[in-house]
């Protein structure tokens, strides 16, 4: 089955810093990659996501970049506040049932 | 996005019990999950509720011991049998809705078998 790798587990950035954190996943077949953001207790919540026909999106402050060929992706998130601390995950599925495999996540610490 | 609803939003069970979890959404939604979040760790895939049919489950997870109803589109159950200590986690359900495919989650159950 499908297996994703997140890193780093732990990232601390100063705020208004860039925050990078990249996955790479095994199935070729993959072709939809969400990102999920994880406050304390609270519910998983969808911040953007990427399908395997495009290479990159971007909303505001937040991007993400799909490279099929190596099999890696990664969520970039440029001016950090301390709000954009949180647990982010990401994930693959193949085809339309969706199924994810998430990575391990990574805690983003942003310091005022 | 589609609005997740569960019930309850926590439980403390004996070992040995069974506790059944509900989860509502507000829109028809094509696909319904089940995961488990042990604290401090990553999302796991229990199974995928089926309307009206058996659910698909992954592998390590079995029906006799989690056992999913799913009676129309917008209700799931899961239940959690026979419980012991190693059952202490937060289940989530998920839907996917029928424009692009985005999943989005219920806010959990807290779950401590004592």
């Amino acid at each position: 089955g499908e297996n994703v790798e997140q890193h780093p587990s732990t990232l601390s950035v100063q705020e208004g810093d860039s925050a990078v954190i990249k996955c790479t996943y095994s199935d070729s077949a993959s072709n939809y990659f969400p990102w999920y953001k994880q406050e304390l207790g609270k519910r998983p919540q969808l911040i953007i996501d990427i399908r395997s026909n495009v290479g990159e999106k971007k909303d505001q402050r937040i991007a993400v970049t799909l490279n099929k060929t190596a099999k890696h992706f990664s969520l970039h998130i440029t001016e950090t506040q301390p709000e954009d601390s949180a647990v982010y995950f990401c994930a693959a599925a193949i085809g339309s049932n969706y199924k994810l495999t998430f990575g391990k996540g990574t805690l983003l610490t942003v310091n005022p | 996005s589609a609005v997740i609803s569960q019930k309850p939003s926590r439980d403390i069970c004996q070992r040995g019990t069974s506790l059944t979890i509900q989860c509502q959404v507000d829109s028809q939604v094509t696909m319904m999950f089940w995961y488990r979040q042990q604290p401090g760790q990553s999302l796991t895939l229990i199974a995928t509720a089926n309307q009206g049919s058996e659910a698909t489950y992954e592998s390590g997870f079995v029906i006799d011991k989690f056992p999913i109803s799913r009676p129309n589109l917008t209700f799931s159950t899961l239940t959690v049998s026979n419980m012991s200590p190693e059952d202490s986690s937060i289940y989530l359900c998920s839907g996917t809705g029928t424009g692009h495919g985005e999943q989005y989650f219920g806010p959990g159950t807290r779950l401590t078998v004592t």
